[in-house]
Formats: structure tokens, sequence, C-alpha cells
């Protein structure tokens, strides 16, 4: 039962370089999302997919992209990184609307150093 | 605005004693609240949530959670701590209305005292 999967796990880049971040889950889930975590600011919502084919602006989204072509899957990308984009990324999914629905499960993170 | 509030970024407790960890929020209508443990270089795990149906909420390992409107508050405890409960514990909130984007507050790093 793999639940959310990220890779890379860790990745350096140079500035202005470009990677793309993988998350996939099993578990049919309508929602998903990408947070960035760094020190005394907790987790910060990137981008958001509601159901395939949809993508949306979360409340950091400068200088990322992001794409749900598959349900199961939710890409992030960085065009040309930078230093300030050097941080912990999760990805996470939940199963959709109503009370029942609202827990979201986590992947591991992703360590990204930008230098 | 709507938001939430973590007081006590950091916070040390002996093994044994009381945890305490603080959650408010700031809505005109109470949302979802929810708790996560992230344990080190690991990814968030739920502890608890509520979702109106019982103002007291019991997790796993032995926390719960009091729900009180007055207050605007979502209190994490735990009557006896442990050294495994060392972690960083989140709060989190869905305000009411949009596609349930969870607002996470800025964590508290729980340190237990042998």
């Amino acid at each position: 039962n793999a639940g959310v999967t990220q890779t890379p796990k860790f990745r350096v880049l140079k500035t202005g370089q470009s990677m793309t971040l993988l998350c996939a889950q099993d578990m049919n889930h309508e929602y998903m999302y990408w947070y960035r975590q760094d020190p005394g600011m907790g987790l910060r919502l990137i981008h958001y997919s509601v159901g395939e084919g949809t993508t949306a602006k979360g409340e950091v989204p400068d200088g990322y992209n992001v794409s749900r072509l598959k349900k199961q899957n939710f890409l992030l990308g960085l065009e040309s990184a930078a230093p300030s984009q050097t941080s912990v990324y999760f990805c996470a999914s939940s199963p959709g609307t109503g009370v029942a629905n609202t827990e979201a499960f986590f992947g591991q993170g992703t360590r990204l150093t930008v230098v | 605005a709507q938001s939430v509030t973590q007081l006590g970024s950091h916070v040390s407790v002996s093994e044994g004693a009381l945890v305490l960890l603080r959650c408010n929020y700031s809505s005109s209508v109470p949302p979802y609240l929810f708790w996560y443990v992230q344990y080190p270089n690991q990814g968030l795990q739920l502890l608890l949530k509520y979702t109106s149906a019982a103002t007291l909420v019991k997790g796993i390992n032995g926390f719960e959670a009091e729900f009180k409107k007055s207050e605007t508050s979502f209190h994490l405890t735990k009557p006896s701590a442990h050294m495994s409960d060392a972690a960083e514990y989140f709060c989190a909130v869905i305000f009411s209305g949009g596609y349930q984007k969870v607002t996470f507050g800025i964590g508290t790093k729980l340190q237990v005292i042998p």
C-alpha cells in the first residue's frame, strides 16, 4: 500500500536549471496538492488540483507550474530554479468533498537545494 | 482575514508531564480543524480532526484536542509525554467555502526531556 509517493527524494540544482517533481497516489483521490515547507513558515500551498485536468494557484505559485494529466499523478515543475526555491516539497492528496473526506495524505517529501 | 495561529514554535516538556500545544483560528464560521504530526525526515500524518460531531476529539497515540468556539481554539493535549512524542506538530484548518484548501500553522516542535 504505497499511498503518496514522491520522486526524487533529494536533488541539487544549479541556478537557472529546470526540473520536475513527480507525485503519484494510488488511493483514487480527487484532490492533490503541492506544498513547500520552510523553517518558521509551516507549509505553504503552491498549487493544487481538484480533479484530472484541473489546476489552481495556491498561496505561493510564482516560479512553479503544475500539471495533472492523469488522476493519479501531479507534477510540479520549476522552469528556472532560484536559490529562494531551496526548500522541502511535500505532495498530498485527499479524497474530495464532504466531511468524511477531509484528511490529507502526505508523501515523504523532496529536499531540493538550489545553488 | 482567515488565519491559523500556533503559539510557541518550540515547547519542551519532561517525560511524563502534560503536553499542551496551542492553536487558534480566525474565522466567523467554525472551520474543520486538524492536528498533524511530522517526525524527522518524514511527511505529515493525521493525529486527529474536528468536523463538528463532538467538541472533544480523541486521536492516535493518546492525544486529544478540544474545540472551543467561544475561544476559537483547538488546543492539543496529552496527559503524559513520552520520548517518542518528540516531533513537530501542525495545526491545520479548512475554512468554509473554497476547494478544501488546507491552511497550516507554522508548527510547534515538541522536545521531551528525559
